[in-house]
């Protein structure tokens, strides 16, 4: 069974251009959620989806970030326009419906880098 | 004051050490319990998770839960040098509220 993949796992960005993040979930899990870690801070919860809707978006820093999940299948997360302090690692995580947050499946990341 | 906080350390041991690796948490509503390993490169797999206080063994693996001192440990017996990697306390109120994690600990086994 495939895991959680995510696409690209590098981006380098200069200050101000739009960058666009891919996750696809383990295939049936129902559950999607972002995460992202800056350096040197802790991991932090930026948003959760239940299939395309969204279920908690508390996270999300401001308004140049979108997320998406079109379908309840992939989602991407674009970052309109990036600046300096967006850099770090976004996470993407699935779980299976009904399942707590508990039981989340990582990806490996996109290492993000905003010159 | 933070909501869980975990000395990133790094850490080293010998080949063979038991390894202690402790968070602290300031909300005592927390319930659930939960350690992520993280490989370079790789994104947090659950490797122990544990509801309420207690104790789970997991192979060479055991984590304790103290809420009454709202303090969680893992402990690693017998460590191996395939051990060497970041562990992450995370903790949760249940159901679907986001997780919030420490800021890991890096831990290198020397063979």
């Amino acid at each position: 069974e495939a895991g959680v993949t995510q696409f690209p796992s590098h981006s380098v960005i200069e200050k101000g251009q739009t960058v666009t993040l891919r996750c696809d979930p383990i295939s049936g899990h129902d559950n999607l959620y972002w995460y992202r870690r800056v350096m040197g801070k802790e991991i932090k919860f930026l948003l959760h989806f239940v299939k395309e809707s969204k279920q908690d978006e508390s996270g999300m820093p401001n308004n140049r970030f979108l997320a998406e999940r079109t379908g309840g299948t992939y989602s991407t997360l674009k970052v309109q326009p990036a600046e300096l302090e967006d850099s770090g690692v976004y996470f993407c995580a699935s779980s299976q419906q009904g399942a707590t947050n508990e039981k989340l499946f990582f990806g490996s990341g996109t290492q993000l880098s905003v010159l | 004051q933070k909501e869980v906080e975990q000395d990133p350390g790094p850490l080293s041991v010998p080949e063979g050490a038991i390894v202690s690796l402790n968070c602290t948490y300031s909300n005592s509503a927390f319930q659930y319990f939960m350690w992520y390993r993280q490989y370079s490169r790789k994104g947090p797999e659950l490797l122990m998770y544990t509801y309420s206080s207690g104790n789970k063994e997991d192979g060479r693996f055991t984590a304790q839960v103290d809420k009454s001192s709202k303090y969680i440990s893992l402990f690693i017996r017998d460590s191996q040098p395939s051990d060497s990697a970041t562990y992450l306390c995370a903790i949760g109120l249940g159901g679907n509220t986001p997780l919030v994690f420490g800021k890991g600990t890096r831990l290198s086994v020397i063979a």
